[in-house]
């Protein structure tokens, strides 16, 4: 499904923790972003990253963290700053001006 | 900023009738044009593309238009099947950038 993996698929979590939700891509794509959907709602962009070691935020970057260490790799944190963490994240890559890949998602739950 | 409209927001449309939603972009630079279905729960997947050297592009039921001087395109899905119920979103891009601005969705439900 278009070489890009998110993992967990689910994950709970406890007020005040910290989080990190893992994204792979094997696409050999430059950039990379995240977004998180709220139930009934649209894709809110987080941070995004054109190339290794470098990141924008994006419209919702407040309480996440993110790196890139490797092109195949963007983790991101879901720190305790976070005010309502509890949402579907979506992570994506591709290239400049063409199609997004989007990895299958995780539905992070924090109570 | 830039921004990306869509609307409507939710479309109710009967099997077999045509649905249309559209966009409005703001950035005058913006040159590529997809449009994303995601099913309950799935992730967005492409469904067709347009860039903006060209007006019209078709595959089977769905078809794309672009209207660069008033900065609109538009999604057109015929005979609309039970299956085609989904969210829709929109989203600009510009060759050489690597930002991407999302419609904020359309929610089709078609009625059998």
């Amino acid at each position: 499904d278009g070489g890009i993996t998110q993992s967990p698929k689910y994950l709970f979590r406890k007020e005040g923790q910290n989080v990190t939700l893992s994204c792979e891509q094997n696409l050999n794509h430059d950039a990379m972003y995240w977004y998180r959907q709220d139930p009934g709602q649209g894709l809110r962009l987080i941070y995004y990253s054109q190339i290794v070691n470098d990141f924008q935020k994006g419209d919702i970057a407040e309480g996440y963290s993110v790196s890139r260490e490797k092109k195949e790799s963007f983790p991101l944190t879901v720190t305790s700053a976070q005010k309502n963490p509890t949402a579907f994240y979506l992570c994506a890559s591709g290239t400049s001006g063409s199609e997004q890949y989007f990895g299958p998602g995780t539905r992070l739950t924090v109570t | 900023g830039e921004n990306v409209e869509q609307h409507p927001s939710t479309l109710s449309v009967q099997e077999g009738d045509s649905a249309v939603i559209k966009c409005t972009y703001s950035d005058s630079a913006s040159n590529y044009f997809p449009w994303y279905k995601q099913e309950l729960g799935k992730r967005p997947q492409l469904i067709i593309d347009i860039r903006s050297n060209v007006g019209e592009k078709k595959d089977q039921r769905i078809a794309v238009t672009l209207n660069k001087t008033a900065k609109h395109f538009s999604l057109h899905i015929t005979e609309t099947q039970p299956e085609d119920s989904a969210v829709y979103f929109c989203a600009a891009s510009t060759s050489g950038t690597y930002k991407y601005i999302f419609g904020t969705g359309t929610r089709l439900k078609v009625l059998a």
